[in-house]
């Protein structure tokens, strides 16, 4: 069974341009989430999709940040524009059902310059 | 609110040593626990989970913990360390709802040959 995969890995970009992530989790994981970890603090929660549609999204920073799930298969998560204090680490997750079974992906470091 | 608190932001043991991490929460319930590693370029991978009963909870990789409900403790503790072990310990707290997590910030374990 393959995993949540995550890409890309690693990006960089500068102040002010826009950067998109995918998540594509385990398939049939109708429980998707975003997390992030800015640099040396805790992972906070971002949002939750059900299918395709976001369950709880209350850990959105700003409108700067855009999460779509089309088609309840995998999830981009866009920021634009994007700022200095968005770098640290995007981590997805997927689950099946109601249970915190969660599986994650290895994450996509998102440095902004 | 929830939280979720790791005293020790870096340990460092010796292999074959025995190990503790520490985990303190906050919650007003009965709290979903669980313990997380993330090595590097990997994803976070659970170790164990608390939910209920027995309060000593055995995981993978030789790793247990205990639910001590008095104290508001989740700690993590591995009796023999190995090299492999090394890597980055999150303790976090189900809040219920639509299972959404809220972690520690982490705990990163070094183990000297």
């Amino acid at each position: 069974e393959a995993g949540v995969t995550q890409f890309p890995s690693h990006s960089v970009i500068e102040k002010g341009q826009t950067v998109t992530l995918r998540c594509d989790p385990i398939s049939g994981h109708d429980n998707l989430y975003w997390y992030r970890r800015v640099m040396g603090k805790e992972i906070k929660f971002l949002l939750h999709f059900v299918k395709e549609s976001k369950q709880d999204e209350s850990g959105m920073p700003n409108n700067r940040f855009l999460a779509e799930r089309t088609g309840g298969t995998y999830s981009t998560l866009k920021v634009q524009p994007a700022e200095l204090e968005d770098s640290g680490v995007y981590f997805c997750a997927s689950s099946q059902g109601s249970s915190y079974g969660y599986t994650f992906g290895s994450g996509t470091r998102l440095t902004v310059v | 609110a929830q939280s979720v608190t790791q005293p020790d932001i870096h340990i460092t043991v010796s292999e074959g040593a025995s190990l503790e991490l520490r985990c303190n929460y906050s919650y007003g319930a009965t709290p979903y626990l669980f313990w997380y590693v993330q090595s590097p370029g990997q994803g976070l991978q659970l170790l164990l989970k608390y939910f209920s009963g027995d309060t000593l909870v055995q995981g993978i990789k030789g790793f247990e913990a205990e639910f001590k409900r008095s104290q508001s403790s989740f700690n993590l503790r591995k009796p023999s360390v190995h090299w492999s072990d090394a890597a980055e310990y999150f303790c976090a707290v189900g809040s219920g709802g639509y299972n959404k997590l809220i972690f520690g910030a982490g705990t990163r374990l070094a183990v000297h040959p």
